[in-house]
């Protein structure tokens, strides 16, 4: 149950898009479609961000985006604003019927 | 308005137990798989253990060892995260989380935690 790879941290200007990988095996993220996004605030719980690979609860701007190749999910944050700036975290439902979470990627809007 | 709320963190010795809870309100508890979620000081999140609608399959990660036992009680809306054998390394925020449970098409989303509580910290230390 080793956690999904993530980048440690990402940055870029407000306007500009951004990408986050999150890689994992053939056991989590290669073999479902069950992958979810993350985004957290300093001193706050977790918010869904993007589910089921690609797919945004109700409420979420549609500058998140996810896709999935391999055994390699992204989160693509289009538009950067000063508000995005915050700890981005994937997960994965896996074969062992478990749930494995990503490192973690710290976002800093210049 | 759909809540989760954790309680029953604390300061316990090493090799010591603490019995977490997650009061739910909102919603249809009963209807949804539910989780704990854990975070250490400055680190990243970490799965603990979830727990199926009627209670018949509970699963965990396997850095538990089986130290730690989840269930709930359906009619008092209540989860619930029994820790024995506590260790330094367990020192952390615990999450109550929601397994959202998309539905489209006849399949269910899975590990998509939509609702999440504010934390109970755990601090393990002598």
């Amino acid at each position: 149950q080793s956690a999904l790879t993530q980048p440690a941290s990402v940055s870029g200007s407000p306007g500009q898009s951004i990408t986050i990988s999150c890689t994992g095996t053939s056991s989590d993220v290669g073999d479902y479609n069950y992958v979810s996004w993350y985004q957290q605030h300093p001193g706050k719980a977790p918010k869904l961000m993007i589910y089921d690979v690609s797919n945004r609860p109700s409420g979420v701007s549609n500058r998140f985006s996810g896709s999935k190749s391999g055994n390699t999910a992204s989160l693509t944050i289009s538009g950067l604003q000063a508000e995005d700036e915050a700890d981005y975290y994937c997960n994965s439902y896996t074969s062992s019927s478990t749930v494995v979470f990503g490192g973690g990627t710290k976002l800093t809007v210049l | 308005e759909v809540q989760l709320v954790e309680s029953g963190g604390g300061l316990v010795k090493p090799g010591g137990s603490l019995r977490l809870s997650c009061a739910a309100s909102g919603f249809s508890f009963s209807s949804y798989s539910m989780n704990w979620v854990r975070q250490a000081p400055g680190k990243g999140l970490e799965w603990v253990s979830s727990i199926s609608t009627t209670s018949d399959y509970r699963y965990y990660a396997d850095s538990l060892k089986g130290r730690f036992t989840i269930s709930r009680d359906n009619a008092k809306n209540s989860l619930y995260l029994q820790m024995n054998s506590l260790r330094a390394e367990d020192t952390a925020v615990y999450y109550c989380a929601r397994d959202a449970g998309y539905c489209s098409g006849g399949s269910c989303s899975l590990a998509a935690f939509d609702i999440w509580g504010q934390g109970t910290m755990v601090t393990v230390s002598s």
